[in-house]
């Protein structure tokens, strides 16, 4: 079964700085996709950006982009000028290519920005 | 846009009642979700379904049934609900054509059974 791990319970940055949040993933598969959701306080999962895996350059959507390394099954999030709007619920998940459609998730890195 | 409703934002119920939480998309996808979120945990697969009355187990089905008898409509059922069971509850969906396309969720049912 795969597994998603996110280190980091917490995590702060200054408003306008950058800060990059952590997400490693366990599986046995080659084809598969990563994806970065943030849940603000609404609790509405909204989906940042996505990554293929057999995609070698990683995904970027404005000021959030990926650091995708597959060897190492890590998926980090790097967000840029960070604004207040920015701070939520962070969660990494990962979803199988094959059959089994079903998104598997990180426990999330709650992320606060400091004006 | 693409909108999943859960029905019921906020509920409270007591132990050993039966509880619905009732989700309904409006794209024709084929595939629905039903999570659980508990702080700590992230979002737990309780079951899945891929087509009309079609249902799979998640990671955490105990305790819980579903009921996918129309396409657009996916229901989450606690036969006897329990303290435990106090959770948030998130719905999805998403099309079949292709793994990577974006699942949606809806806002999120939340339960507190006393």
């Amino acid at each position: 079964a795969q597994t998603v791990t996110q280190s980091q319970p917490e995590m702060s940055v200054q408003e306008a700085e950058t800060v990059t949040l952590s997400c490693t993933y366990d599986t046995s598969e080659s084809d598969y996709y990563l994806f970065w959701y943030k849940q603000p306080p609404s609790r509405q999962m909204i989906l940042v950006i996505r990554q293929e895996a057999y995609k070698q350059q990683n995904a970027t959507e404005n000021r959030f982009s990926v650091n995708f390394q597959k060897a190492a099954k890590s998926f980090s999030l790097k967000i840029s000028d960070s604004q207040l709007g920015d701070a939520a619920m962070y969660f990494c998940a990962y979803l199988n290519s094959g059959s089994a459609r079903q998104l598997t998730f990180g426990s999330g890195t709650q992320l606060t920005v400091l004006p | 846009d693409v909108k999943v409703t859960q029905s019921s934002r906020y509920l409270v119920k007591r132990t050993g009642e039966k509880v619905f939480l009732e989700c309904v998309q409006d794209m024709d996808h084929e595939n629905m979700f039903w999570y659980r979120q508990d702080p700590g945990l992230g979002l737990r697969l309780i079951y899945f379904s891929y087509d009309v009355k079609m249902k799979e187990k998640g990671d955490i089905p105990e305790g819980y049934s579903v009921s996918r008898e129309k396409k657009e409509r996916f229901s989450l059922i606690l036969e006897s609900a329990s303290t435990n069971q106090t959770s948030m509850y998130l719905c999805a969906s998403s099309s079949q054509g292709g793994a990577g396309n974006t699942i949606y969720f809806g806002e999120g049912s939340w339960l507190t059974v006393v």
